[in-house]
């Protein structure tokens, strides 16, 4: 089955600065990357996503690449927020899969 | 509300208890989920709905029982809970497969004493 690995499980930044969390999985047929944010005691919430047909997408100050041949994705935050601060999770899937895989979460700490 | 109810939001029973989650989407979603989210594993996926057919049970133990009457609702029953089953159960629904973005509730704090 597939497997998820996310780093680091904790991130520090000064405000305005940027802010990468990479993610690696393991099945190569998997084709569809979401993120999820989950600020304090909220549910996960679906930030951005990418399918494997792109290599990158972005969506404000959020953006996501994929390396397909490295089997791994990155999410990037620019120009971060005190907003910013929560729970990130990276996640992978592939047509026919009836579940996501999740990572194990990444606690992301903007310092003002 | 993001269209994924969950009921109730906190619940504290004893290790006798009997009591169920509820889940309810009005989405239109084919597939539903149950996760549970504790500090040691953030999200642990314990069973999965396809148009309201079981597809997986992740090796979760019968002391947790799903039901799933119809594509919309999602029920897990508890009985004759552990401490260690403390955690937040959040429940997801998608589109169809996995690879479709889930839509989460807002979970279940359960606390078993």
């Amino acid at each position: 089955g597939e497997n998820v690995e996310q780093h680091p499980s904790t991130l520090s930044v000064q405000e305005g600065d940027s802010a990468v969390i990479k993610c690696t999985y393991s099945d190569s047929a998997s084709n569809y990357f979401p993120w999820y944010k989950q600020e304090l005691g909220k549910r996960p919430q679906l930030i951005i996503d990418i399918r494997s047909n792109v290599g990158e997408k972005k969506d404000q100050r959020i953006a996501v690449t994929l390396n397909k041949t490295a089997k791994h994705f990155s999410l990037h935050i620019t120009e971060t927020q005190p907003e910013d601060s929560a729970v990130y999770f990276c996640a992978a899937a592939n047509f026919g899969n009836e579940k996501l895989t999740f990572g194990t979460g990444t606690r992301l700490t903007i310092i003002p | 509300e993001t269209g994924v109810t969950q009921t109730p939001r906190h619940l504290v029973m004893g290790m006798t208890n009997k009591k169920s989650l509820k889940c309810e989407q009005h989405l239109g979603h084919n597939a539903m989920y149950w996760y549970k989210q504790s500090a040691k594993k953030p999200l642990e996926l314990m069973f999965v709905y396809n148009f309201k057919e079981q597809t997986e049970n992740n090796s979760v133990p019968s002391r947790f029982s799903p039901e799933c009457p119809n594509s919309s609702h999602l029920f897990l029953h508890l009985h004759t809970l552990q401490p260690e089953d403390s955690a937040l159960y959040l429940c997801a629904s998608s589109q169809d497969h996995g690879n479709y973005g889930y839509t989460f509730g807002s979970g279940t704090r359960l606390t078993v004493v």
